[in-house]
């Protein structure tokens, strides 16, 4: 099993549609988590951080489940610029980042 | 927000012949980066882990002669793809931990585009 799994999609939603994606961790003690997105040919960039409380941004909401050890990306009446490759991160320690391979979304207008 | 850079930007060079790559935590130190490959339609695959003062930890089938790593510094990572060929050919991207309390954010270079010839 992989350390940190996501569906790789794509994902192709219509505009305005509401999407969820998770990600799936193995270690149980890991510490952090965030959703990080990244636009083609460029960097990722950090989208919000994960917290076992959830945390909203705008369209944007992050859930970790810690029992069920998943997180996932909501994203409410999503936009033509929503589309790009989302990345899930999960930190074990100082010097153990996870990087899941990513998923794919393609809002179609 | 922190600041990592990475040079070149990109390039092209012949078949065989070597280039280094830099990255750099521009307003913080970093005692560990992370350096990437991402192939086109592709997602980030994690290639080692530098390490300052000690040596990196390369990923399952990276090959560790092949791309040498160097964390001269706190603030510099440099690798290194030694005799160069097409398959070669890759968008390679580091990055550095920045850590505040327990909190970490994971901060990237703008990435560096090899084209081997």
């Amino acid at each position: 099993r992989k350390e940190v799994e996501q569906d790789p999609g794509p994902f192709n939603v219509p505009e305005g549609a509401t999407v969820a994606f998770n990600c799936t961790y193995s270690n149980s003690a890991s510490q952090s988590f965030f959703w990080y997105r990244q636009d083609c040919r460029k960097e990722p960039k950090l989208l919000m951080s994960v917290y076992s409380s959830g945390n909203e941004d705008g369209r944007f909401t992050a859930q970790l489940n810690r029992a069920s050890q998943y997180i996932s990306l909501l994203i409410r009446d999503s936009k033509l610029s929503d589309s790009a490759t989302y990345l899930c991160v999960v930190i074990e320690s100082a010097s153990k980042i996870i990087f899941g391979s990513g998923t794919r979304l393609s809002i179609r207008p | 927000g922190a600041v990592v850079s990475q040079h070149p930007s990109w390039v092209i060079c012949k078949s065989g012949t070597s280039v280094k790559i830099e990255c750099r935590s521009l307003d913080f130190q970093a005692t560990t980066m992370f350096w990437y490959r991402q192939f086109p339609k592709q997602s980030l695959m994690l290639m080692a882990t530098s390490n300052e003062g000690s040596k990196a930890t390369y990923e399952q089938g990276v090959e560790k002669d092949k791309f040498l790593i160097n964390h001269a510094s706190l603030t510099l990572s440099t690798l290194t793809v030694t005799s160069a060929h097409p398959e070669d050919s890759s968008f390679y991207i580091c990055s550095a931990p920045l850590w505040g309390g327990p909190r970490v954010e994971q901060f990237f270079g703008p990435g560096t585009r090899l084209t081997v010839l």
